[in-house]
């Protein structure tokens, strides 16, 4: 079975620039979750969808953070203004329903020089 | 507040001895708790979860309560074991949404 697809893998901005990543979970899950993964640290969730409806964001920044899942499949997150800070690798998530289990995407590694 | 801890960043042990990672967690309620592993240039991975109370690549973990721990073992290390390893907590009813440690580095030399 096809895993989750991210896309870019890398990407460095210069800070207070816009970024945007983009998820295609596996076909048929309901679930998507972005995390933010910085250097050092454990994933920490952002946002969980459930088909095209938020769940929980309450771990996302939404001063400058924003993210969607239109039609239920597919979701972007966006970043804007990014800072130093944003530097980290956003991985994204999906599961067949909220209580299966979550499979990771290979993650998108932003630098924020 | 919700949270997990793994005391050690880094693990080293020789091909063949035992191993324990170590996961603390601190939680109000009914834990599920899980080990994930990321290989190198490999994306994260369920290794197992206390629900299923299952033995996966030699590795088991037990839920003491008590202890609020949730420790890896294995008797005999591999090479192939040398891996990341995360501890985490699932809130909410969602086992995607996780409360993550900050990681285990396991080093296995041969």
């Amino acid at each position: 079975e096809a895993g989750v697809a991210q896309s870019p893998r890398y990407k460095i901005i210069e800070k207070r620039q816009s970024v945007a990543f983009w998820c295609n979970p596996i076909s048929g899950h309901a679930t998507l979750y972005w995390y933010q993964q910085i250097l050092g640290q454990g994933p920490k969730l952002l946002i969980q969808f459930q088909n095209n409806g938020v769940v929980d964001d309450s771990q996302l920044p939404k001063d400058r953070f924003s993210a969607e899942r239109l039609k239920g499949v597919d979701s972007t997150l966006k970043i804007q203004p990014a800072k130093l800070e944003d530097s980290a690798v956003y991985l994204c998530a999906s599961s067949l329903v909220r209580a299966a289990e979550a499979f990771f995407g290979q993650g998108t590694r932003l630098t924020v020089v | 507040a919700q949270r997990v801890t793994q005391p050690e960043k880094l693990l080293s042990v020789f091909k063949g001895a035992p191993v324990e990672l170590k996961c603390n967690y601190s939680y109000s309620g009914s834990p599920e708790l899980f080990w994930y592993v990321q290989y190198s240039r490999q994306r994260l991975q369920l290794l197992l979860r206390h629900i299923s109370r299952e033995s996966i690549k030699g590795f088991t973990a037990d839920l003491n309560k008590g202890e609020t721990s949730f420790h890896l073992k294995k008797p005999f290390a591999q090479e192939e074991d040398s891996a990341m390893y995360y501890c985490a907590l699932s809130s909410g009813g969602s086992q995607g949404n996780l409360i993550f440690g900050k990681g285990t580095k396991l080093s296995v030399k041969p």
